[in-house]
């Protein structure tokens, strides 16, 4: 399977710490993009991060990636209960332009 | 801006019909518009990209007899799950490209329920 892994698949963390999430894949990439999905939601794109790029801010959101490690982090710093969905990956790698999704992490953020 | 909505939102219907699920890019042309699976506590998966007016390309293993795709024009694709059973229900996302594929607006998803 092309599938990329996220890990930890579940993460349950108190309001205010911070949350790390990571990610691998298996192909080359152009870029890298990560999502949230709120539950029975749509995604929402919260980052993405070409694969010159080493790291990225977006408010409480910090990217990294590690093209020879083939994996990605996220961290939410200040974690709030409103960040609770599940967090995602994305990177290229289908029949046209690639897109394979990571299997998600769970994130559950308690007030 | 780049608003992208799917309509039903969900919808149950009986094992041997077909249902049709819409996907709209509300305020931008959509060159190219994808339609995944989620089925629950998995991730999602790509089925197919469809680009206006020519055939959908199909991932490996997604039937395409089954899962009718049409994009008839910038800003709409239709999904039609044909003979629907049981094992097809599932949360259908699409997402809509402007151009840059590294771009995606996804809608909110359709769930479906086959009984």
């Amino acid at each position: 399977s092309q599938q990329g892994e996220e890990d930890p698949q579940a993460l349950s963390i108190q309001e205010g710490e911070n949350a790390t999430m990571n990610c691998s894949y298996k192909t080359s990439i152009n870029n890298l993009q990560w999502y949230r999905q709120n539950s029975g939601r749509g995604l929402v794109h919260l980052i993405l991060i070409r694969s010159n790029e080493r790291e990225k801010h977006s408010g409480r959101l910090r990217v990294t990636l590690d093209t020879s490690k083939k994996s990605s982090s996220l961290l939410i710093t200040a974690s709030r209960a409103a960040d609770t969905a599940s967090y995602f990956c994305m990177n290229y790698g289908g029949s046209q332009g690639n897109l394979i999704f990571g299997k998600g992490t769970k994130l559950s953020v308690k007030p | 801006g780049a608003v992208v909505s799917q309509h039903p939102s969900w919808v149950i219907c009986k094992s041997g019909t077909s249902v049709k699920i819409e996907c709209r890019s509300l305020d931008f042309q959509a060159t190219t518009m994808f339609w995944y699976r989620q089925f629950p506590k998995q991730s999602l998966m790509l089925m197919a990209t469809s680009n206006e007016g020519s055939k959908a390309t199909y991932e490996q293993g997604v039937e395409k007899d089954k899962f009718l795709i049409n994009h008839a024009s910038l800003t709409l694709s239709t999904l039609t799950v044909t003979s629907a059973h049981p094992e097809d229900s599932s949360f259908y996302i699409c997402s809509a490209s402007r151009g840059d594929l590294n771009e995606q607006f996804f809608g909110p998803g359709t769930r479906l329920t086959v009984l």
